[in-house]
């Protein structure tokens, strides 16, 4: 069974600090997705990271993939209020011949002015 | 707006009761997934449907069940309401089976069972 872990699971830091969020999974899969989720809302798609070595990069989120340490890491550059949210990655497998997406229980981050 | 259509947005009802979820894909997308958000168990897999087939199968209860119709939009029956199936029912769409080209979210389906 796939496994998929984040942490931490809960993130304060400060307007104009960096931090990273870090994704761990249990076994090989050359496909992660990062989404943000705020309060109530739906899922939206930040990053897809389809390769060993993918990087992303969007305003002050990059994202990153290192499949053969099953690692992908979200990097907050500068944070900002706005960014205060829930953060899921989540690992694209195909168990049973289809793929389907695993989660893991999300990283909630607040930005405190 | 995703592109995925969820209705109803919000359903109130009581135990026992039984409720049909439902959800129109993103034009192009065969593929219909089914995840159930709740705050103990997180974001759990329920099913999937390629083109009018049922694919996968995640932690999806014998109560609950799902079927795609042939113009590929897909219903997720609920049955024999319990308190712990309050939860916020996601449906996602894929252009195929799995996210090459990406997963897309609707705005999800919040149950209360009372």
């Amino acid at each position: 069974e796939l496994k998929v872990e984040q942490n931490p699971l809960f993130l304060s830091m400060q307007e104009g600090k960096n931090y990273t969020i870090y994704c761990n999974y249990s076994t090989t899969s050359d496909r992660l997705y990062w989404y943000r989720q705020d309060p109530g809302k739906s899922l939206e798609s930040l990053f897809v990271l389809l390769s060993n070595g993918a990087v992303k990069q969007e305003g002050r989120l990059m994202a990153s993939l290192d499949t053969k340490a099953r690692l992908s890491t979200l990097h907050i550059t500068a944070a900002v209020h706005d960014l205060s949210a829930t953060y899921f990655c989540a690992v694209d497998y195909s168990g049973a011949g289809s793929y389907q997406l695993t989660f893991g229980k999300g990283t909630k981050l607040s930005v405190i002015p | 707006d995703s592109g995925v259509t969820q209705t109803p947005k919000h359903l109130i009802t009581a135990t026992g009761q039984r409720v049909t979820l439902r959800c129109s894909p993103r034009s192009g997308d065969l593929s219909v997934y089914w995840y159930q958000q709740s705050l103990d168990q997180g974001l759990q897999f329920l099913i999937q449907y390629y083109n009018g087939e049922e694919r996968a199968k995640g932690n999806i209860l014998e109560r609950f069940s799902a079927q795609q119709f042939p113009d590929l939009h897909s219903e997720l029956n609920l049955s024999s309401l319990e308190l712990g199936d309050s939860a916020l029912y996601f449906c996602a769409s894929s252009v195929h089976t799995g996210g090459g080209y990406g997963y897309t979210f609707g705005s999800g389906t919040r149950l209360t069972v009372v």
